[in-house]
């Protein structure tokens, strides 16, 4: 069956760190590709997404993914995090097969200041 | 702002009893999908809708049912409630087939 996979359950970093977040996905097939994040007491935003072209994808707020193929991986990046980037980020994939997105189980982050 | 609305922003019940929460998509969205999210289960599909008819099923509960309606409104029913669904309650709509706009969400606390 199809997965996605969020390695880390929890992050904690120091302002002006830098951040990935690591997504991975389980289809040989054609994948639409996407990070959500969901600040405290929030619903979820689209941060940025992948459907095709350059695989290198800047969203907002200053964050970007890449997509590598080969690793089946998604990663999500920031290269210095603001304490307000403090939220839960998800990672979801759409595969050709199906309607709805497989979504990770997320990953919190905290940014002490 | 996504556009997507949600009624109630909180609801509190007994066990046993029912309740339907609303959503209303974004302006010409054809898609309504409904997620459950606990902070045991995390996020969870539950159902979607597509211009009126069922698209897709996810974990949801025989006791949970949803539909939309023809001005593509959509609710979610949750009877027999337990202590168990007490959880936020996101609806998302989406245009192209893939990216999903949420609302705010309902909270539901059974006591």
């Amino acid at each position: 069956a199809q997965s996605v996979s969020q390695h880390n359950h929890h992050v904690i970093l120091s302002e002006a760190a830098s951040l990935e977040l690591g997504c991975n996905y389980s289809y040989g097939g054609t994948v639409n590709l996407f990070w959500y994040v969901q600040y405290p007491g929030q619903h979820l935003q689209l941060l940025l997404k992948y459907f095709s072209g350059d695989p290198l994808v800047k969203g907002i707020k200053g964050f970007e993914a890449e997509f590598i193929k080969s690793k089946f991986s998604f990663n999500l990046r920031k290269p210095s995090v603001q304490w307000s980037d403090t939220a839960e980020y998800f990672c979801a994939v759409k595969v050709d097969s199906n309607y709805q997105l497989i979504w990770g189980a997320g990953t919190k982050l905290i940014i002490k200041p | 702002d996504s556009g997507v609305t949600q009624t109630p922003k909180h609801l509190i019940t007994a066990t046993g009893q029912r309740v339907t929460l609303r959503c209303s998509p974004r302006s010409g969205d054809l898609s309504v999908y409904w997620y459950q999210q606990s902070l045991d289960q995390g996020l969870q599909f539950l159902i979607q809708y597509y211009n009126g008819e069922e698209r897709a099923k996810g974990n949801i509960l025989e006791r949970f049912s949803a539909q939309q309606f023809p001005d593509l409104h959509s609710e979610l029913n949750l009877s027999s409630l337990e202590l168990g669904d007490s959880a936020l309650y996101f609806c998302a709509s989406s245009a192209e087939a893939d990216t999903q706009y949420f609302g705010p969400g309902t909270r539901l606390t059974v006591l």
